[in-house]
């Protein structure tokens, strides 16, 4: 079985620009949460959604929002793009939105802001 | 809050050897649960295990083997007779029992040398 895919695997932008990334979860799974990792340091979570309904929000800015589709996959949107939004993006899956479940992670989305 | 600290932020051994790595962690729930998460330079990070806080039973998995300790709140990661395939950053995470998101530690780089 396929694991979590990210697309695109590498963007560049420039400062003030908009970017959308995309996230398909485990087949079977239905909550998916994205996290941004600066480098050399631990990711931190941004959402997670289940069931197309927004379930938590970590500490970021209302220039980062997401959105979750009826067959499960995810986009994040960054609007006004700064140099501090440098990051590998994580998106990750899980079957439901318990707490017991395991997130199972897909490779990433590296995001370069010029 | 949660926090989880690992100390370590690099370990350098030679093939064989055996490595711990280190895991301590807040909260004020009595319910959690810990994840250890392997990051080669891909970026994906992969589930290695999972623990719930009322489970105090260490775990062997193959080389790998995981010490909890809840009287000292530590989730310690050993590998035994290191290879140069097990190079990687390590992270511990916690998620609460309420709660949908993890919260990673800084990250172990361990760099297996030949």
């Amino acid at each position: 079985d396929a694991g979590v895919t990210q697309s695109p695997t590498h963007l560049i932008k420039t400062r003030g620009q908009q970017v959308t990334l995309r996230c398909s979860p485990i087949s079977g799974h239905k909550s998916v949460s994205w996290y941004q990792q600066v480098l050399g340091q631990g990711p931190q979570f941004i959402f997670q959604y289940y069931e197309k309904e927004e379930r938590g929000r970590g500490n970021f800015p209302d220039r980062f929002s997401a959105r979750q589709f009826p067959n499960y996959s995810s986009e994040l949107n960054v609007n006004a793009l700064l140099l501090g939004d440098s990051a590998l993006y994580l998106c990750a899956s899980s079957l439901e939105s318990d707490s017991t479940d395991t997130q199972y992670f897909g490779p990433g989305t590296r995001l370069t802001v010029l | 809050a949660q926090k989880v600290t690992q100390a370590q932020t690099e370990i350098s051994v030679v093939e064989k050897e055996d490595v711990t790595l280190d895991c301590v962690y807040e909260t004020r729930d009595t319910t959690y649960y810990l994840f250890w998460y392997k990051q080669p330079p891909s970026g994906e990070l992969v589930f290695l295990i999972r623990r719930n806080s009322f489970d105090e039973q260490n775990e062997i998995s193959g080389r790998y083997s995981w010490n909890f300790q809840k009287s000292t709140s530590s989730f310690n990661f050993t590998i035994t007779a290191s290879q140069v395939v097990d190079s990687a950053v390590y992270f511990c995470a916690l998620r609460n029992n309420a709660g949908n998101m993890l919260t990673f530690g800084g990250g172990t780089r361990l760099m297996v040398k030949p």
